[in-house]
């Protein structure tokens, strides 16, 4: 199956700081998602990005498809950023694979 | 709109007993799916479906039965539960074949077995 790798797998930042979270995958893929998981454990979408920018907020992602990674940025940290980010992919046959996470924690 | 759901929150069960862990959903979506979630290792996924009446295995399959008699509901069974599935199970929907297709999870089902 396809390998996602994430990094770092830990991060701690004090608040206000900015931060880049890489997402590589082994395989092309039809679909790429960001995920926020909350240390309540709820798993929220962030951003829908099989390629190209988007920004909303201070997170914005970039995947670079013919390279076969994705970036997910975060300007001006706060403590309610705070948890784990997955990354996630599919290579169109609706089986989406995960990454194994980066945690975050942001320090007031 | 309630999103998805999940119930039980949490369960505990001694090994060889069978349970089920329900999933509902009132967006109308054709795709859901069962992930398991074990520390340090991201989210694995079990089974999926496609629409009423058609369902197929992800990543760990072996364990886990579904079915999919409605659009809403989507039913996980553990028939002889094993220590090895003790992990927190996620139910997840989206849109199929729309241009963007987001994932929307349930709260999700600690699952412990004894």
């Amino acid at each position: 199956g396809i390998q996602v790798e994430q990094s770092p797998p830990d991060l701690i930042l004090q608040e206000g700081a900015n931060s880049t979270l890489r997402c590589n995958f082994s395989d092309s893929v039809n679909n790429l998602q960001w995920f926020h998981q909350n240390p309540w454990g709820q798993l929220i979408n962030l951003f829908y990005i099989p390629s190209g920018t988007k920004q909303n907020g201070r997170l914005s992602a970039t995947t670079v498809a013919t390279e076969r990674y994705s970036l997910l940025y975060i300007s001006s940290s706060q403590t309610t950023d705070s948890g784990v980010y997955f990354c996630a992919v599919d290579l169109g046959g609706n089986q989406f694979y995960f990454g194994t996470g980066t945690s975050l924690t942001v320090i007031p | 709109n309630a999103g998805v759901t999940q119930t039980p929150k949490f369960q505990v069960l001694k090994t060889g007993q069978s349970m089920t862990l329900q999933c509902a959903q009132d967006m109308n979506h054709e795709y859901m799916s069962w992930y398991r979630q074990d520390p340090g290792m991201g989210l694995r996924l079990i089974h999926y479906s496609v629409g009423a009446g058609i369902t197929d295995q992800g990543e760990v399959p072996n364990g886990y039965n579904v079915s999919r008699s409605t659009t809403e509901d989507f039913p996980l069974r553990l028939l002889s539960a094993a220590p090895s599935q003790t992990s927190v199970y996620f139910c997840a929907s989206s849109y199929v074949g729309a241009s963007q297709e987001t994932q929307y999870f349930g709260p999700g089902t600690r699952l412990l077995v004894l």
